[in-house]
């Protein structure tokens, strides 16, 4: 099965400041057979389920804010929050979707400092 | 509005059988490229796919648990079943579907709240 390793597993950023989180994959998402990275984002805040941000690596899904970004391709692929608020602090997990199994990363927790 | 609710018993017996209840609106699982999944998270841990059903009635699982899982779909009542047998305390965890697209490589666009089950004697 693939593995997704994310880092760091926390971190903390200053408001307003850039947030990047780090997802790699033991093997390649990037399909041939559609020319697209499998790879999608995810937020929890606590006590919610998680909320879709970024698919096929780097297409927000619909209402994300255009602070959130997803760039990358094959096995390394990259999150980044380009203006950290305070309603961003939450559990990010990045996620292979291709068959089976879906599989997620261990996930990063971001807080403010 | 695409929501999804999911219900069953909160606490279960080491060796009984776990069956769970997606039910969904806003969206029919006749619709080609749709499916609905399952998605578990122990305590303080991270997200586990367990399973998928999709509009064609293809059905995925997740190896390791494969051989405890059973999905199942009733498009009329808009309702996804997932029964997971042998339960054990490591399955204690919240459990969420999701409703997909992208066919049998889902992208998981709508989630329930989740429900907790608890796996003790």
């Amino acid at each position: 099965d693939i593995v997704m390793t994310q880092s760091p597993d926390s971190l903390a950023v200053s408001l307003g400041e850039r947030a990047t989180i780090n997802c790699k994959s033991s093997q390649s998402v990037l399909y041939s057979s559609n020319n697209k990275n499998h790879l999608a984002w995810y937020q929890q805040k606590p006590g919610q389920p998680p909320k879709l941000l970024i698919y096929w690596a780097s297409t927000r899904a619909s209402g994300v804010s255009d602070r959130f970004s997803g760039s990358g391709s094959g096995t390394d692929f990259t999150l980044t929050i380009s203006s950290l608020q305070a309603e961003d602090v939450a559990v990010y997990y990045c996620q292979a979707y291709y068959g089976t199994p879906s599989v997620f990363g261990q996930g990063t927790k971001v807080e403010i400092k | 509005q695409i929501t999804l609710k999911e219900s069953g018993p909160t606490l279960v017996k080491p060796t009984q059988t776990l069956t769970l209840t997606c039910t969904f609106s806003g969206f029919s699982l006749s619709t080609s490229g749709v499916g609905v999944g399952w998605v578990r998270q122990p305590p303080g841990k991270a997200l586990e796919w367990l399973a998928g059903i999709y509009w064609d009635d293809d059905k995925r699982y997740s190896p390791s648990l494969k051989s405890r899982l059973t999905i199942t779909k009733d498009t009329s009542k808009n309702q996804v079943v997932l029964t997971m047998t042998n339960m054990d305390p490591v399955d204690t965890a919240t459990y969420y579907c999701a409703h997909s697209v992208n066919g049998n490589s889902p992208i998981s666009t709508y989630w329930g709240q989740g429900t907790l089950v608890t796996v003790s004697s």
